[in-house]
């Protein structure tokens, strides 16, 4: 099964509102990385989150780790249009060396 | 500073023939990772290589798939006897000297193969 498992799968918003996403993984990890996926292309790498930390920003993103859940959630504030995309979640997990494992990903639709 | 080039960006192939995909990483990457994407999925591990080495082939299908990474050239993904089953969407991604703990990985634009 998924190392992590997103939810939701889909969102839809209207620009300007905020969107969270959410990420749960099973087992111990070393950090927990937030990609993006536009359609059709390839993945861009957003925030990195040691398993010792538990939150981090990024301009408009704010990732929260809870490690005692296993659970991860990504904010994105003030959304816009061009954030539209599907959004993964990937762990390094402990002892797993440099491999990411993904989740299933959440599709995020923000409409004018 | 270019990116992490793929070639090609699409691959038609039929049954039986062979699939080569070419991964060239970012300059300085000394790591080179391998994923597939079926359609509406999340990425999945293949082969993680370092030059002329292969680090860890977990995710790789016992047979038919093989990896590489020479010491000159591209990393190469070779699909032998391909089936429609693996039609999908490969990445390729690189980054540079590990530290141990796992770090950002910088992805190509993928290889999107279609098997007929």
């Amino acid at each position: 099964s998924q190392q992590g498992e997103e939810d939701p799968q889909a969102l839809s918003i209207q620009e300007g509102e905020n969107a969270t996403m959410n990420c749960s993984y099973k087992t111990s990890i070393n950090n927990l990385q937030w990609y993006r996926q536009n359609s059709g292309r390839g993945l861009v790498h957003l925030i990195l989150i040691r398993s010792n930390e538990r939150e981090k920003h990024s301009g408009r993103l704010r990732v929260t780790l809870d490690t005692s859940k296993k659970s991860s959630s990504l904010l994105i504030t003030a959304s816009r249009a061009a954030d539209t995309a599907s959004y993964f979640c990937a762990t390094v997990i402990t002892g797993g060396g440099n491999k990411l494992t993904f989740g299933t990903g959440t599709q995020l639709k923000v409409e004018l | 500073n270019a990116g992490v080039m793929q070639n090609p960006r699409h691959l038609v192939r039929r049954r039986g023939q062979e699939a080569r995909l070419r991964c060239s990483p970012m300059k300085g990457h000394s790591h080179v990772y391998w994923y597939r994407q079926l359609p509406e999925e999340g990425l999945k591990f293949m082969v993680y290589l370092q030059k002329e080495n292969i680090i860890d082939e977990s995710g790789m299908p016992k047979e038919r798939f093989s990896a590489e990474f020479p010491k000159e050239g591209p990393s190469i993904l070779r699909i032998q006897q391909v089936v429609r089953g693996d039609s999908a969407a490969y990445f390729c991604a690189s980054s540079p000297l590990a530290l141990g703990g796992g770090d950002e990985q910088f992805f190509g634009p993928g290889t999107r193969l279609t098997v007929l």
